[in-house]
């Protein structure tokens, strides 16, 4: 069945350091492939997204590149700031069908100190 | 508009109790979903929902565990006897339906976090 693989955490980064949360997929078919984020006491909220191969989803200065031939698509983030610490989720929706359900990684615990 | 809202924020039940957990969707939203969160792991699946209907529920772990959304709007996931292994955070969310292969986002609700002492 379809999968979600993500680097375990916890990853502590400094101000200012380059971020990269890898997350790698198997899936049958062409799936959508997300990452949420889920900051401190708050639930689940859609960081970006990319629907197709090699579109790129960027938002609040992450990026993230859909690669169907390594079936990956690892965040980023050039500059990372204190408030980017969070649970950060890999997930896939497979397009097939009415039921876009989410098939989710473990999540990785981000914490970036001053 | 409001968002997806859930209650209880907190539920803690005896093992062997019933539990209700609510869940308002976004107005309009017909599509709705289920997913059970276990502590530090990523949300799993559990149902869903096509305005009243329940069209997957092939992530609901046992027949213990049973939802409904009998008026296509308001959905309660109801566990029976519960065990310990159900404490969990208990997510629902929301989407727009769109024909083809368009993505709608899901919009979460806060959860339910059930202790099952």
């Amino acid at each position: 069945g379809d999968s979600v693989t993500q680097m375990e955490g916890p990853v502590t980064l400094s101000e200012e350091a380059f971020l990269t949360i890898n997350c790698t997929y198997t899936a049958t078919g062409y799936p959508s492939l997300f990452w949420y984020v889920q900051y401190p006491g708050e639930g689940l909220q859609l960081l970006l997204k990319a629907t197709k191969a090699d579109d790129k989803g960027s938002n609040k200065g992450f990026e993230a590149t859909y690669r169907k031939e390594t079936t990956s698509f690892h965040l980023e983030k050039g500059s990372v700031q204190v408030s980017d610490s969070a649970v950060y989720f890999c997930a896939l929706s497979n397009n097939a069908g009415n039921n876009r359900k989410l098939i989710w990684g473990l999540g990785t615990s981000l914490a970036v100190n001053p | 508009g409001a968002g997806v809202s859930q209650s209880p924020r907190y539920k803690v039940a005896k093992r062997g109790q019933d539990v209700a957990l609510r869940c308002d969707p976004i107005s309009g939203h017909v599509s709705l979903f289920w997913y059970q969160q276990a502590l530090g792991q990523g949300p799993e699946f559990l149902t869903y929902f096509q305005n009243e209907a329940q069209l997957d529920k092939s992530g609901l772990p046992s027949d213990r565990f049973f939802a409904e959304r009998p008026e296509g709007s308001v959905s309660t996931l109801k566990i029976q006897r519960t065990q310990q292994e159900d404490s969990a955070v208990y997510l629902c969310a929301s989407s727009t339906l769109l024909a083809g292969g368009s993505y709608n986002e899901q919009f979460f609700g806060p959860g339910t976090r059930l202790t099952v002492l």
